[in-house]
């Protein structure tokens, strides 16, 4: 099945150490994305990617690190610079560069970060 | 950006219609009006989207205001698995590049 899987599921962190959530995506996607979504609030861009070796700063990168050497990964590391690192981060990716119009996004199922 | 409002909760019984709305004054005369939910835990999901004509699919009815200052999603008859938080999204006109927003949303609590 076509999809993007996320892992691990759960994640735990210790204070000062960093730690690397993984997205993967065979749906032949340009365009990948990572979100924040603390509990009750909407989600917040951290890092996209439109094409391989090239990214963009989201809303809230401070703390957060990416790459995109393949299509179909784009992993996301939670570093140690960032103090309140505690949520639930979604996945995502499109099949083209969203210029607006009808394209949508589809998400993988999420990992939850807890730090300990 | 182009921004929408939505109620912050709904409630609606089993079997029953789901009228969720969502404001968009400011929308631009090309913009698309996406609609996500998202369940308890997971990903948000694709619903529908729509520019100007009323849409349909297996999920949902998108009906779209005359005038396009708001939009309403349908659902017509709510199970409890729609429990979700919905979210209305607008894109920004072709041609440049532009990441989806999502707010809040609305919360449907669905009662059996």
């Amino acid at each position: 099945d076509g999809g993007i899987t996320q892992s691990p599921k759960y994640l735990f962190r210790k204070e000062g150490q960093n730690v690397t959530l993984s997205c993967e995506q065979n749906l032949n996607h340009d365009a990948m994305y990572w979100y924040r979504q603390d509990p009750g609030q909407g989600l917040r861009l951290i890092y996209y990617s439109q094409i391989v070796n090239d990214f963009q700063k989201g809303d809230i990168a401070e703390g957060y690190s990416v790459s995109r050497e393949k299509k179909e990964s784009f992993p996301l590391t939670v570093t140690s610079a960032q103090k309140n690192p505690t949520a639930f981060y979604l996945c995502a990716s499109s099949p083209r560069r969203l210029a607006g119009g009808w394209e949508t996004q589809y998400f993988g199922p999420g990992t939850r970060l807890l730090v300990l | 950006d182009a921004k929408t409002t939505q109620p912050n909760s709904m409630e609606s019984n089993e079997e029953e219609p789901v009228h969720l709305p969502c404001n968009h004054s400011t929308i631009s005369g090309t913009d698309y009006i996406h609609w996500y939910r998202q369940l308890p835990s997971q990903g948000p999901e694709y619903v529908i989207h729509g520019l100007t004509s009323n849409v349909n699919n297996r999920m949902a009815s998108l009906a779209i205001a005359e005038d396009r200052k708001s939009s309403t999603l349908i659902l017509h008859r709510a199970t409890l698995r729609d429990a979700a938080v919905y979210y209305c999204i607008l894109s920004q006109p072709p041609g440049g590049s532009y990441i989806p927003t999502f707010g809040r949303g609305t919360s449907l609590i669905v009662h059996p």
